[in-house]
Formats: structure tokens, C-alpha cells, sequence
């Protein structure tokens, strides 16, 4: 079964950027799809996008297009996010997780904080 | 977009008691593209159900989907302490989309 692990808490001033890492073990890394959700302090889910690795293709929310970028790295199973032009209403719990090729999500990550704050 | 509203808000009931959870789609969820996460303080968010009605593995059969077009259910036949925890619903047919959540509390 396949694990996902993020790096760590983040704080960041306004206007900067952040990459969040998601790396995978206990599988094929080419075989998996991943999938990024964010949740603010209190709230709900927020798909964001996510990319299948063996095409190199991305998919991207309308709401994040232009501003995230989603990679992946096969050399180290990992998957990274990257939010730019971050703003307070960014500060969120983001998480990674496996996408199914038929569209759930499965497992996820633990989550990483970043803080946007001046 | 499909926009997935969720019902009740809150639910308070007792270990034991049967738990039953709407979730209602704004335009109809092709080939029953819905899945239900249950999300703990603290933690992320964890499939309970995938195509509307099949459990995802080392889920519990107290946990039961149902539903089709705009309307689904998430059941809870015994509710057990450790089911007390946030309820999400998520279409995948266009894009993706959850809903606002539902707290099941103890009561």
C-alpha cells in the first residue's frame, strides 16, 4: 500500500511562494496520479489539481489556473506543489493524496501548514 | 461547476444509533461519480466510499452508500465512538467538488 509523506510547516510572507513536497513509498511511483486539496483553518475541501505522472499532465482548478504549479519527480517518488503570489487567504492545511484513475482520492498525505502572514 | 450541499450541518446522536447523511448535487452526478471521506480532528481525510456504494478497503460494513443522479446517502448502521468525526461528499464526474461537511457529534 502506498504512503504518502509531505514536508513541513511553512510560514511565508505575502506575495512570496511556496512548494510543498508529497513523497510516495510502497509502490510503482509511475503507476499513481496525484491529486492536491487544501483546507482552510475551519473549513471544508478544496480540489486544487493534480497530474498523472506517465503522460506529464496537469490538470489545474480554475479558481488556482496561473497561480499553482503541480510536478513530480520520479527520481525521488515525489510530488510538489507551488502556490505563488501567496495571500493571507492561502493559509490553509495542504494536503497531497493518490488520484484513481477513476477519480477519488486515496490515500492522503499527513498535511502541511503554511501560514501566509506579514 | 457542481455544487454538492451536504445535510445536516451538525448531527447529534449516541453510539448505537443508526446515523443517516445527505449530500445533494446541484446538477446530476454522472455514473455515480461520488465519494464520502470521514476526517478527524488533526488529520487528513480518509475514503470510506467510492461509486456511490462500493466501500473502500478495511472499511467497515457499518458504513453503507446510497443514491443516484443528485441525491446520495452515506449510513452509519451502529455508531461506534470512533465514527464521530467530519463527513465529506465529493463528485468526481466534472472536475472535482466537495461538499461543506457534516460534523456527527455525540450526543
Amino acid at each position: 500500500q502506498v504512503q504518502l509523506v509531505q514536508s513541513g510547516a511553512e510560514v511565508k510572507k505575502p506575495g512570496s511562494s511556496v512548494k510543498v513536497s508529497c513523497k510516495a513509498s510502497g509502490g510503482t511511483f509511475s503507476r499513481y496520479a496525484f491529486s492536491w486539496v487544501r483546507q482552510a483553518p475551519g473549513q471544508g475541501l478544496e480540489w486544487m489539481g493534480g497530474i498523472i505522472p506517465i503522460f506529464a499532465t496537469a490538470k489545474y482548478a480554475q479558481k488556482f489556473q496561473g497561480r499553482v504549479t503541480i510536478t513530480t519527480d520520479e527520481s525521488t517518488s515525489t510530488s510538489y506543489m507551488e502556490l505563488s503570489s501567496l495571500r493571507s487567504e492561502d493559509t490553509a492545511v495542504y494536503y497531497c493524496a493518490i488520484w484513481a484513475i477513476e477519480g477519488w482520492f486515496d490515500p492522503w498525505g499527513q498535511g502541511t501548514l503554511v501560514i501566509v502572514s506579514s | 461547476e457542481i455544487v454538492l450541499t451536504q445535510s445536516p450541518g451538525t448531527l447529534s446522536l449516541s453510539p448505537g444509533e443508526r446515523a443517516t447523511l445527505s449530500c445533494r448535487a446541484s446538477q446530476s452526478v454522472s455514473s455515480s461519480y461520488l465519494a464520502w471521506y470521514q476526517q478527524k480532528p488533526g488529520q487528513a481525510p480518509r475514503l470510506l466510499i467510492y461509486g456511490a456504494s462500493n466501500r473502500a478497503t478495511g472499511i467497515p460494513d457499518r458504513f453503507s452508500g446510497s443514491g443516484s443522479g443528485t441525491d446520495f446517502t452515506l449510513t452509519i448502521s451502529r455508531l461506534e465512538p470512533a465514527d464521530f468525526a467530519v463527513y465529506y461528499c465529493q463528485q468526481y464526474a466534472t472536475s472535482h467538488t466537495f461538499g461543506q461537511g457534516t460534523k456527527l457529534e455525540i450526543k
